[in-house]
């Protein structure tokens, strides 16, 4: 059983379209996140939710929206998608509350996003 | 500058060399982690550490927290270890700074 799933693994749209990425866990975490990986593979984190609570929301234009149904769902949707939206985008859980940044982090396999 | 760095930037090493990759951050920290990102893609947790030194298998993990410094050691490397090291650290603004990642390419 895959501890953190995401779909769809490859995503290929067009400028202008709304898309959404899902992702799941099986671990019993309570904090979950989104990450951004560019080009460079520079990960960056833009959404932290703790039992379905808004943790973190690092500066990211509101054309994204993250939503959690339940502690073991976390999904990213994205509006009106841009040239610069094209990424890798990562899902990942946490044991531990995202304001102690101690808890081993656990990744889902990546959403390829292709923007064009 | 980077709040973290790594270095090197990118590696080569013969199977069975003795590696070490090295991160420097400039922020208070609660931990640090070190990240495998394999060529395919996924990201695997290989430490957290906020004191001390952690020991799992071939590789080693240390950190100084005065000298704000972490090195992550490979003994015995082997080709299945080539892949990028991702040094992230978490504090006080709550959210983990990444380093840019250390491509490592273990030749046989």
């Amino acid at each position: 059983d895959t501890a953190v799933s995401q779909t769809p693994k490859y995503l290929v749209t067009q400028m202008g379209n709304d898309k959404s990425i899902k992702c799941e866990q099986n671990l019993g975490h309570d904090t979950m996140y989104w990450y951004k990986q560019d080009s460079k593979k520079f990960l960056k984190i833009m959404f932290s939710y703790n039992n379905k609570e808004l943790i973190i929301n690092e500066t990211v234009p509101n054309r994204f929206s993250p939503k959690s149904p339940d502690k073991a769902h976390l999904n990213l949707h994205i509006n009106s998608l841009e040239l610069g939206d094209s990424a890798v985008y990562f899902c990942a859980s946490s044991p531990m509350r995202a304001l102690l940044n101690t808890g081993e982090l656990f990744f889902g396999e990546g959403s390829r996003l292709t923007v064009l | 500058k980077n709040e973290v760095e790594q270095s090197p930037q990118n590696l080569t090493a013969q199977e069975g060399e003795f590696i070490t990759i090295n991160c420097s951050y400039s922020v208070g920290i609660s931990a640090l982690h070190w990240l495998q990102q394999h060529p395919g893609g996924g990201i695997v947790s290989l430490f957290m550490l906020s004191s001390g030194k952690k020991k799992h298998g071939r590789l080693i993990a240390t950190i100084n927290i005065q000298e704000k410094h972490s090195s992550l050691h490979i003994t015995a490397s082997h080709p299945r270890d080539s892949a990028v090291y991702i040094c992230a650290v978490g504090g006080a603004t709550n959210k983990l700074i990444f380093g840019t990642g250390t491509l490592l390419a273990v030749q046989p």
